[in-house]
C-alpha cells in the first residue's frame, strides 16, 4: 500500500537551477495537491488539481508551475530556484476533493536552495 | 493569510495529563478537520468534524465545534509520551471545498 509517493526526499540546489519534485498516488483519487512547510508557518497550500486536467492556485503559487500529467501523477517544477523556496514540500490527495474528504500526505521533500 | 490559527502554538505536558488545543478560523466553513504530523513526517487525519456539529468524539479525542465563535478546539485525554507531535486544523471555505487551508499548528511534548 504505497499511497502517495514523493521523490525526491531530498534536494539541494543553487539558487536559479530548475528542477521538479514528483508526485504519485494510486488511490484513484481525483483531486491532488502541493503544499509548502516553513518552520512556524504550518503548511501553505501551492497549488491544486481538483482532477485531472485542470490545476488552479493555492495561496503562495508564485515561483512555481505544477502538471497534472494523468490521474496518479502531480508534478511541481521550480524554474528558477531562489533561496525564499527553501521548504519541506508535501504532496497530498483526496478521493473527489470533496469538503468532506481527508486528505491523504505523502513524505515530504526537503528542499534546500543556497 | 493562513485560514486557521492554533493556540498554544507550543504546550508541555505530564504523561497522564490531558491536552487541549484551539482553532480559530476567518470565514464560513464546510468542515473543519485536525490533522496530527510526527517530526519529519507527513500529516495523518485524525478526525473531521462538520460545520451543522458541535461535538465529536474517536476514542481519546474529542473535538468541538462553535461556528458562532468560528473556533474549535481538540483535546486529547490521558496523554501518552507517543502522543508527542505537532497537531494542525485544517478547514475547506465554502467558496471553494476544494481547498483545504491549515493552520499554523501547536507542538505538543507530552513528558514521560
Amino acid at each position: 500500500n504505497a499511497g502517495v509517493t514523493q521523490t525526491p526526499k531530498f534536494q539541494v540546489l543553487k539558487t536559479g537551477q530548475s528542477m521538479t519534485l514528483q508526485c504519485a498516488q494510486d488511490m484513484n483519487h481525483n483531486s491532488m495537491y502541493w503544499y509548502r512547510q516553513d518552520p512556524g508557518m504550518g503548511l501553505r497550500l501551492i497549488y491544486y488539481s481538483a482532477s485531472e486536467g485542470t490545476t488552479d492556485k493555492g495561496e503562495v503559487p508564485n515561483g512555481y508551475n505544477v502538471s497534472r500529467l494523468n490521474k496518479r501523477e502531480f508534478s511541481l517544477r521550480l524554474e528558477s530556484a531562489a533561496p525564499s523556496q527553501t521548504s519541506v514540500y508535501f504532496c497530498a490527495s483526496r478521493p473527489g476533493g470533496m469538503a468532506n474528504e481527508k486528505l491523504f500526505f505523502g513524505s515530504g521533500t526537503q528542499l534546500s536552495v543556497l | 493569510s493562513q485560514q486557521g490559527e492554533e493556540d498554544p502554538q507550543a504546550l508541555s505536558i505530564q504523561e497522564g495529563e490531558n491536552a487541549t488545543m484551539n482553532c480559530s478560523y476567518k470565514t464560513s466553513i464546510n468542515n473543519l478537520q485536525w490533522y496530527r504530523q510526527n517530526s519529519g513526517r507527513g500529516l495523518v487525519h485524525l478526525i473531521l468534524i462538520r460545520s451543522n456539529e458541535r461535538e465529536k468524539h474517536s476514542g481519546r479525542l474529542r473535538v468541538t465545534l462553535d461556528t458562532s465563535k468560528k473556533s474549535s478546539s481538540l483535546l486529547i485525554t490521558a496523554s501518552r509520551a507517543a502522543d508527542t507531535a505537532s497537531y494542525f486544523c485544517a478547514t475547506d471555505g465554502r467558496d471553494s471545498s476544494y481547498k483545504l487551508i491549515f493552520g499554523s499548528g501547536t507542538r505538543l511534548l507530552v513528558r514521560p
